[in-house]
This record gives C-alpha cells, sequence and structure tokens, in this order.
C-alpha cells in the first residue's frame, strides 16, 4: 500500500525559510498535498500539486515536486509565528480518501 | 469549500460508556470521511460514511465498535463504543466535494476524546 514519510520535526528562527520535505511511494498520484493543523484545530488544506509539475509558487509557499525521486518538499519563505504548526504530506488512495504522513511539527523561534 | 461543524469539541469520558460525535456540513457532499488521531500520530480513515448504506469500514475498525450514520448529504455521526483509554484521540469528520481532486477535502476541527 502507498506509504508517506516525513522528518517530525524543524525548528527554525522567525523570518528564515522553513522547509519540509516528504517522500512517498504511490507513482501513480496524480495530486499531492500539504495540510496544515494549528494546535486545537482540524486540518486545513494549504496547498497542493499536480503531477506533472515540478514546481508551485503561491505567496509564502512553495512546492517542489520531484517525480523521479517521490519527493515532495513545501518550502515557507519569511517564516512568523503563526507558521508554528504540524504539517502533513498526504496523497490520494484508493476511495478518493487519503494516505497522510507522520506530520513535521514546524516551532518558529523569535 | 464547505463549512463543517462538529461536536462536541471535546470530552472526558467514563471507560465503558458511549460517545457520539455529530458533523454537520452546510451544503450536500458526496463523501464523508471518519478519521481517528491518536496522541502524537498521523491520521488513520475509520471509515467512509456513505448515504443510505451501511459505512464502509478500514481495515482494523469495526462497525459494532465504531457504529456511523449517515441519513442524509449533510450530516454523519460516529459512536465510539465501549470506551477504553486507548480510544482517546482526536476524532475528525472529512468532507470530499462534488468538485473532487484536485481541490483536497475540508476537514473538522475535530473532537478531542479524553477516556478515564
Amino acid at each position: 500500500g502507498e506509504d508517506v514519510e516525513q522528518s517530525l520535526f524543524l525548528s527554525v528562527r522567525e523570518g528564515d525559510s522553513s522547509v519540509i520535505n516528504c517522500t512517498y511511494t504511490d507513482s501513480s498520484s496524480t495530486y499531492l498535498y500539504w495540510y496544515k493543523q494549528e494546535p486545537g484545530a482540524g486540518l486545513q488544506l494549504l496547498t497542493y500539486i499536480f503531477s506533472n509539475m515540478d514546481m508551485k509558487q503561491d505567496q509564502r509557499l512553495t512546492v517542489l515536486l520531484n517525480k523521479k525521486d517521490k519527493h515532495l518538499s513545501l518550502r515557507i519563505a519569511d517564516t512568523q509565528t503563526g507558521d508554528s504548526a504540524i504539517y502533513f504530506c498526504a496523497e490520494p488512495s484508493y476511495g478518493q480518501n487519503f494516505v497522510f504522513g507522520p506530520g513535521t511539527r514546524l516551532s518558529v523561534l523569535p | 469549500s464547505a463549512v463543517i461543524s462538529q461536536k462536541p469539541s471535546r470530552d472526558i469520558c467514563q471507560r465503558g460508556t458511549s460517545l457520539t460525535i455529530q458533523c454537520q456540513v452546510d451544503s450536500q457532499v458526496t463523501m464523508m470521511f471518519w478519521y481517528r488521531q491518536q496522541p502524537g500520530q498521523s491520521l488513520t480513515l475509520i471509515a467512509t460514511a456513505n448515504q443510505g448504506s451501511e459505512a464502509t469500514y478500514e481495515s482494523g475498525f469495526v462497525i459494532d465498535k465504531f457504529p456511523i450514520s449517515r441519513p442524509n448529504l449533510t450530516f454523519s455521526t460516529l459512536t465510539v463504543s465501549n470506551m477504553s483509554p486507548e480510544d482517546s484521540s482526536i476524532y475528525l469528520c472529512s468532507v470530499g466535494e462534488d468538485r473532487g481532486l484536485p481541490y483536497g477535502y475540508t476537514f473538522g476541527s475535530g473532537t478531542r476524546l479524553t477516556v478515564v
């Protein structure tokens, strides 16, 4: 079955860039997703990328996809304290549900 | 995108009791899902709530433990039955809109359950 892996923790200083990495196994995934979970909240869809794209930029967010290596990354420019959250990489699974990675807990230090 | 109201937001329950979690959506949606997020872990799909028929459960989850109702296209409930401390988790409702992929799915804010 599908498997999604992420590093579990990342700490950055406010104003620096954050890069969160993800590897996945299902090469047939049409789209790949990043979700954000703030403390005590549900998941919020942050962005997605179509599998035939290498890069997608959306304001401070840049998603890079290396389909050959099955590697996805999320870069947050000028990281702010409000970006502190858990970030989940996800790929669609059968029945149109999702397989989620374990989540990367981003801590932004002042 | 759809707006989900999930209730209760949190509860502390005695072992052996049951809790029913409600998920109300502000528009009709085709797909509704229930996920569990155990402490410090990722999300695991419990089941797909099907309107007008029995829910489809994932491996490791059974109807007797997690009965689900879906009486219409805007509402679903998940019951956690005969609870034990191992059921302490966040339970999340998710909906997939008819637009389907690539828009991703919307999640409720979750129900944080603690079983004592």
